[in-house]
């Protein structure tokens, strides 16, 4: 079944702190991979994305993401988040014209 | 300039009722979508519309009618209103003529609430 499983549903974490969001994706054949981002009272918009080449890619405001084929993860990384980056973040896979998401992240980051 | 626009941003309405959700965008985009966020947050596709034609009906109650008049525009209609129909609804365009997975462009929501 095609399915997308993000690790943790809250994380709070103090300014400066390191962030990593898992996901882990479930879909056969060839995958796009999306990180969105959805701040509070605003619409999602995109984060980052693979869809081939160098598996670390990097997104606005700092983030990154690494494509790991052999482990089906496509995991979010920020060095030192600020207060701004609360938000719910999602992750997203895209085959065909079909997109899956994960159940979202809900990050708040305490100043 | 709003990219994807929805029309209303809230709808409160009694069950039983029809109501209908516009999308537009100007984007020129050629693939739009309509999305279901519950209240635990989770999204999930409902249609996705490819050059105004159907190409995803996610198991989605036949309550629920989809209909693009032309590139830019997926209404959704919702006849017979239930209460679990509560949620916030989003409408969303790409690029995507191929199925190839592009990035995908948000509208702003609608909030809807039936009582």
């Amino acid at each position: 079944a095609q399915s997308v499983s993000q690790h943790n549903h809250h994380v709070i974490l103090s300014e400066a702190a390191s962030l990593e969001l898992g996901c882990n994706y479930s879909y056969g054949g060839t995958v796009n991979l999306f990180w969105y981002v959805q701040y509070p009272g605003q619409h999602l918009q995109l984060l980052l994305k693979y869809f081939s080449g160098d598996p670390l890619v990097k997104g606005i405001k700092g983030f990154e993401a690494e494509f790991i084929k052999s482990k089906f993860s496509f995991n979010l990384r920020k060095p030192s988040v600020q207060w701004s980056d609360t938000a719910e973040y999602f992750c997203a896979v895209t085959g065909g014209f079909k997109t899956i998401f994960g159940a979202g992240t809900r990050l708040f980051v305490k100043a | 300039d709003t990219a994807v626009s929805q029309t209303p941003k809230y709808l409160v309405t009694q069950m039983g009722n029809d109501k209908s959700i516009k999308c537009e965008q100007n984007l020129g985009h050629d693939t739009m979508y309509w999305y279901k966020q519950d209240s635990k947050k989770f999204l999930k596709i409902m249609f996705s519309y490819n050059n105004k034609e159907l190409i995803i009906n996610e198991t989605v109650p036949n309550r629920f009618s989809p209909k693009s008049p032309d590139k830019a525009h997926l209404n959704l209609h919702i006849n017979s209103l239930e209460l679990g129909d509560s949620a916030v609804y989003f409408c969303a365009s790409s690029q995507d003529r191929q199925g190839r997975g592009e990035t995908q462009y948000f509208g702003p929501g609608t909030r809807l609430l039936v009582l």
